[in-house]
């Protein structure tokens, strides 16, 4: 079936450090999208990418739709106490209706 | 706020016991969801229902039983569960028809099973 991988799991930094998370897919994907959980919080969504090679800016962060449609990137710009939590990727499953496969997220952690 | 809410949040049972838990979204979706959330598998999906019809039960143990009576109201009851289902429930919304849309999260039940 179809799988979405992120990397890395986890990522200690330092306030004011870039921050990067990669998404994979086995599959091209329809379109990508991006959550994060605030620790204790439930997934919120961030931003949806749809054409080859997007590129789209929300302030520090900035998301990445790969030319193949099969990865993505999340980057974060001199990162604050507030970008803290767990960052997923998601894309529709090929085989079924409605449904989103997620990646297994990436934990950001932000020493002040 | 999502427009979902979830209730109860949190949530202490044995494993003799039955409960069950609700979701309630106000947003005119079609689309409701079951996430297991857990250190093991950080995003589970364990049922899904279009129009109050279930299209995807993803392997899931009949100790748990998904009901959605309506477009809005999402259940899901839970008896003789095992202490390894303890983890976070979330529920999910998302409008009708297209595979490509965001999905609304509610806050989620945190469940432990003693």
């Amino acid at each position: 079936g179809q799988q979405v991988m992120q990397i890395p799991q986890y990522q200690h930094v330092q306030e004011g450090e870039d921050f990067t998370t990669y998404c994979n897919s086995s599959t091209t994907l329809s379109n990508i999208q991006w959550y994060k959980q605030r620790p204790g919080g439930h997934p919120v969504f961030l931003i949806q990418l749809v054409k080859s090679g997007e590129v789209k800016k929300q302030k520090r962060l900035t998301f990445q739709f790969g030319e193949a449609k099969k990865n993505s990137s999340l980057h974060i710009t001199a990162t604050q106490t507030t970008d803290v939590g767990t960052y997923f990727c998601a894309g529709p499953d090929n085989n079924a209706g409605n449904m989103l496969t997620f990646g297994g997220g990436t934990r950001l952690m932000v020493k002040p | 706020e999502t427009g979902v809410t979830q209730t109860p949040r949190h949530l202490v049972m044995g494993m003799t016991n039955k409960k069950s838990l609700k979701c309630e979204q106000h947003l005119g979706h079609n689309a409701m969801y079951w996430y297991k959330q857990s250190a093991k598998k950080p995003l589970e999906l364990m049922f899904v229902y279009n129009f109050k019809e279930q299209t995807e039960n993803n392997s899931v143990p009949s100790r748990f039983s998904p009901e959605c009576p309506n477009s809005s109201h999402l259940f899901l009851h839970l008896h003789t569960l095992q202490p390894e289902d303890s983890a976070l429930y979330l529920c999910a919304s998302s409008p009708p028809g297209l595979a490509t849309d965001r999905q609304f999260f509610g806050p989620g039940t945190r469940l432990t099973v003693l």
